[in-house]
């Protein structure tokens, strides 16, 4: 089955700066790949997702870069506020409305 | 708009207790899954049903049943309850005619003693 493997574990910025996240996945078959937010005792949200036949994506601070060849994403994140402050998931699946595999997270902490 | 509903939110249960977590969604998606969450893990498929009337097993389905009752609700029972059964508890809805993914509940904080 699918493997995900996210790092770092944890991650500390300084506010303003940008932060960085990196997945790598083992199915060759996986076409999206989206990226979760978690704060502490609530339920991960979508933030940003992409699809296979897309190289990236942006939404504001966030942006989504997707390297099939190598198959690895990365979530990056600029101008980083204290908000932006939880725990990260990637994820693959082979489709939206298929089961996902999840990464282990990363944990973000934006100092102020 | 509920989206999706779990219960209960917290549920301690001693060695060998069952129980059934619920999970209802009002969204019409086809798929529900069960995920378990633990420290340093992320999050790992239990069970999922890809439509009404399936259900199939994931990464770590020992331990576990599911029920898919109807479209709306999908249902995971422990039998015999374990310490290495403690951990949170998410269910989540999808479906392929709806961007973004899947939609999470709660989650049920179970600690088993």
């Amino acid at each position: 089955g699918e493997n995900v493997e996210q790092h770092p574990s944890t991650l500390s910025v300084q506010e303003g700066d940008s932060a960085v996240i990196k997945c790598t996945y083992s199915d060759s078959a996986s076409n999206y790949f989206p990226w979760y937010k978690q704060e502490l005792g609530k339920r991960p949200q979508l933030i940003i997702d992409i699809r296979s036949n897309v190289g990236e994506k942006k939404d504001q601070r966030i942006a989504v870069t997707l390297n099939k060849t190598a198959k690895h994403f990365s979530l990056h994140i600029t101008e980083t506020q204290p908000e932006d402050s939880a725990v990260y998931f990637c994820a693959a699946s082979k489709g939206s409305a298929r089961q996902l595999t999840f990464g282990s997270g990363t944990q973000l902490t934006v100092l102020p | 708009n509920a989206g999706v509903t779990q219960t209960p939110k917290f549920q301690v249960l001693k060695t060998g207790q069952s129980m059934t977590l619920q999970c209802a969604q009002d969204m019409n998606h086809n798929s529900m899954y069960w995920y378990r969450q633990d420290p340093g893990m992320g999050l790992r498929l239990i069970y999922y049903s890809a439509s009404e009337g399936t259900t199939d097993k994931g990464e770590v389905p020992n331990g576990y049943n599911v029920s898919r009752l109807n479209k709306r609700e999908f249902s995971l029972r422990l039998e015999s309850a374990a310490p290495s059964q403690t951990s949170v508890y998410f269910c989540a809805s999808s479906d392929s005619g709806t961007p973004g993914g899947y939609t999470f509940g709660s989650g049920t904080r179970l600690t088993v003693v």
